[in-house]
């Protein structure tokens, strides 16, 4: 059964722009992390923010903020004001042998 | 502060041969995981070695096998290479606080190629 889903291959947006990549998940257990990860054209996969399941507020981390909604099973992840830099593949994942779903392409356009 | 590395970078293999990825590290970090990404993909969970022991493991058969030495560094060996996997192996440090926000840092990946 797939844990993570991201819905959208590929995504592009204009640069200072925001955008919003989707994320959804399935566990049935109470607890749970939740992670967003960049991973450039180099491979290396680079930590962006965590959500924990019993965190109150949504995460943050300086452009990047976490849209967590636990009663939809969702933990989308928003990039403000968006740099030619940020142009990479997404992923989502999962903590407990940590799930990753299929990820997003982003494309930043000047 | 080293971070992960993770060698060769690249390698090719022929069907049915033998290969040992290697692994070290972010200095202080106890549990190191591995994971395989196929083109287009997102990583799949292999296995993590904590303590020099094997505390969880993905849908992989027995072929794959990994070995984590006293100084942390860790090896991923495959048996009976098969094309399907060719792929980009990625090696995870963290340190092991148990919880759901334990935080994994990545290498390069070794891109495998078998022929």
């Amino acid at each position: 059964a797939q844990k993570i889903t991201q819905t959208q291959p590929g995504m592009f947006v204009q640069e200072k722009e925001a955008v919003t990549l989707d994320c959804t998940y399935d566990t049935s257990d109470p607890s749970y992390g939740l992670f967003w990860y960049k991973q450039p054209s180099s491979g290396e996969m680079i930590f962006l923010i965590y959500q924990g399941s019993y965190d109150q507020q949504n995460a943050t981390e300086g452009r990047y903020s976490l849209n967590f909604q636990k009663a939809r099973k969702s933990a989308n992840l928003v990039i403000s004001a968006s740099q030619l830099g940020d142009s990479a593949m997404y992923f989502c994942a999962m903590r407990d042998q940590f799930y990753f779903g299929t990820g997003t392409s982003l494309t930043v356009i000047p | 502060e080293t971070g992960v590395t993770q060698s060769p970078t690249h390698l090719i293999k022929t069907r049915g041969q033998q290969v040992t990825l290697r692994c070290s590290s972010q200095s202080g970090h106890n549990t190191v995981s591995w994971y395989q990404q196929a083109l287009g993909q997102g990583p799949q969970f292999i296995f993590q070695y904590y303590r020099e022991e094997e505390n969880g493991r993905g849908n992989f058969p027995p072929r794959f096998s990994g070995l984590q030495f006293p100084n942390y560094s860790s090896e991923l060996n495959v048996n009976a290479l098969e094309l399907d996997d060719s792929a980009l192996y990625l090696c995870a440090s963290s340190l092991a606080l148990g919880g759901t926000n334990e935080k994994l840092f990545f290498g390069s990946g070794t891109q495998l190629s078998v022929l």
